[in-house]
């Protein structure tokens, strides 16, 4: 069964810093991974996703993610925080076959970001 | 489009209650699911349905019943309401051909005394 880990419970970064969050994934084939967004007291967005092709992919409010399969991460960055974005990050890994379509969430890492 | 839409958004519950939580979506999404998230535990599918008629069981599915008469309905049943059902409760609906792209509700926040 697959599964995700993210090692990373609470990082606080100073705004304007950079920001790297970590994620690894447990998955035998090519996995979907996903990065969401939680803001307090609100649903999930969808940040960015990989599928196949380029390894590095561009999502929303200026986040990237690279995909790199010898360490099976999928770590999410962003080069200048904004104290917008401080909330709660959530990785997830999603069945790369069938119409069943479930998804994996790791247990997320709350961003605080200092000004 | 609304998306997807939840009700209620807090509920509290004796022991033993009954109550359905609603799901609802306009994006003629085939595929529909509900998670319930808890601290240090991200989100976990309780049941999710690939379409009307339709529907299974995820990784967390005792203790809570599903239907799926129509596209855009999914509702969540309780039938004997549990502490450890406290949660928040999420549902997600997917379009179709495009797997695992899930697009959220606002969440239904559940306490059970």
């Amino acid at each position: 069964a697959q599964s995700v880990t993210q090692p990373d419970i609470h990082i606080t970064v100073s705004e304007g810093a950079s920001l790297e969050l970590r994620c690894n994934y447990s998955y035998g084939a090519t996995p979907y991974l996903f990065w969401y967004v939680q803001s307090p007291g609100q649903g999930l967005q969808l940040l960015l996703k990989y599928f196949s092709g380029d390894t590095l992919v561009q999502g929303i409010k200026g986040f990237e993610a690279e995909f790199k399969r010898s360490q099976s991460s999928f770590n999410l960055r962003k080069p200048s925080v904004h104290w917008s974005d401080a909330a709660e990050y959530f990785c997830a890994v999603g069945l790369n076959t069938g119409t069943a379509s479930k998804l994996t969430f790791g247990t997320g890492t709350r961003l605080q970001v200092t000004l | 489009n609304a998306g997807v839409t939840q009700t209620p958004k807090f509920q509290v519950l004796k022991t033993g209650q009954s109550m359905t939580l609603q799901c609802a979506q306009d994006m003629n999404h085939e595929y529909m699911s509900w998670y319930r998230q808890d601290p240090g535990m991200g989100l976990r599918l309780i049941h999710y349905s690939v379409g009307a008629g339709i529907t299974d069981q995820g990784e967390v599915p005792n203790g809570y019943n599903v239907s799926r008469s129509t596209t855009e309905d999914f509702p969540l049943r309780l039938l004997s309401a549990a502490p450890s059902q406290t949660s928040v409760y999420f549902c997600a609906s997917r379009p179709t051909g495009r797997r695992n792209e899930q697009y959220f509700g606002p969440g239904t926040r559940l306490t059970v005394t």
